[in-house]
């Protein structure tokens, strides 16, 4: 299956602390796709990292990538009350669909 | 662009009516996405299109489930007749090309079956 699954299932951290949630994958990908979902919204695309790249950031935002152990991690630094949310990730492969698999909910203590 | 824009935003109807849900994908985007999120089952991808044509309707839970998309700026969802399970936030998503590129959902249709 395309389905990548994200752990843990829950986080609460401290603002300021620093999250970090993880995504496994069984088959072999083109890229690597990381979503938000804030509550009652629509998700939204945080980043893409392609198979071939290792680590990728943009802002607060750092990916890793592992294609021999099938496994990305994303890491937000500093974190804020607004990034209380749900994180998914999207593995892609040859197939045009997307999956998406339960999700990281990340809750922020003020 | 104003981004992918689904109707209704929410909607409550009877056990047993039929219910239409609509999507406007971003002009030029050549996939569509339809997806049900619930608590129970996560996000699930119903449906997807390219240039108008289903590719994959293996997600699309029974027969009451139709999707169509008659031209590349309108896309239905149509649930006849409706259950009390079929609640759920119902999303549309678009994307242009396939792989490389991201998705950009809708604001999502909270549908309620009473």
């Amino acid at each position: 299956s395309q389905q990548g699954e994200e752990d843990p299932q829950a986080l609460s951290i401290q603002e300021g602390e620093n999250a970090t949630m993880n995504c496994s994958y069984k088959t072999s990908i083109n890229n690597l796709q990381w979503y938000r979902q804030n509550s009652g919204r629509g998700l939204v695309h945080l980043i893409l990292i392609r198979s071939n790249e290792r680590e990728k950031h943009s802002g607060r935002l750092r990916v890793t990538l592992d294609t021999s152990k099938k496994s990305s991690s994303l890491l937000i630094t500093a974190s804020r009350a607004a990034d209380t949310a749900s994180y998914f990730c999207a593995p892609r492969g040859s197939a045009s669909k997307i999956i998406f698999g339960s999700g990281t909910r990340l809750s922020i203590r003020p | 662009d104003a981004g992918v824009i689904q109707s209704p935003r929410h909607e409550v109807t009877e056990m047993g009516q039929e219910v239409t849900l609509r999507c406007k994908p971003i002009s030029g985007h050549d996939y569509l996405f339809w997806y049900r999120q619930t608590m129970m089952r996560g996000l699930e991808l119903l449906i997807y299109f390219n240039n108008n044509v289903p590719i994959d309707d293996s997600g699309m839970p029974e027969d009451r489930f139709s999707a169509k998309m008659p031209n590349a700026s309108f896309s239905t969802l149509k649930i006849q007749p409706s259950e009390p399970r079929d609640s759920a936030v119902y999303f549309c998503a678009s994307s242009l090309g396939q792989g490389f590129t991201e998705a950009f959902f809708g604001q999502g249709t909270r549908l309620t079956v009473v």
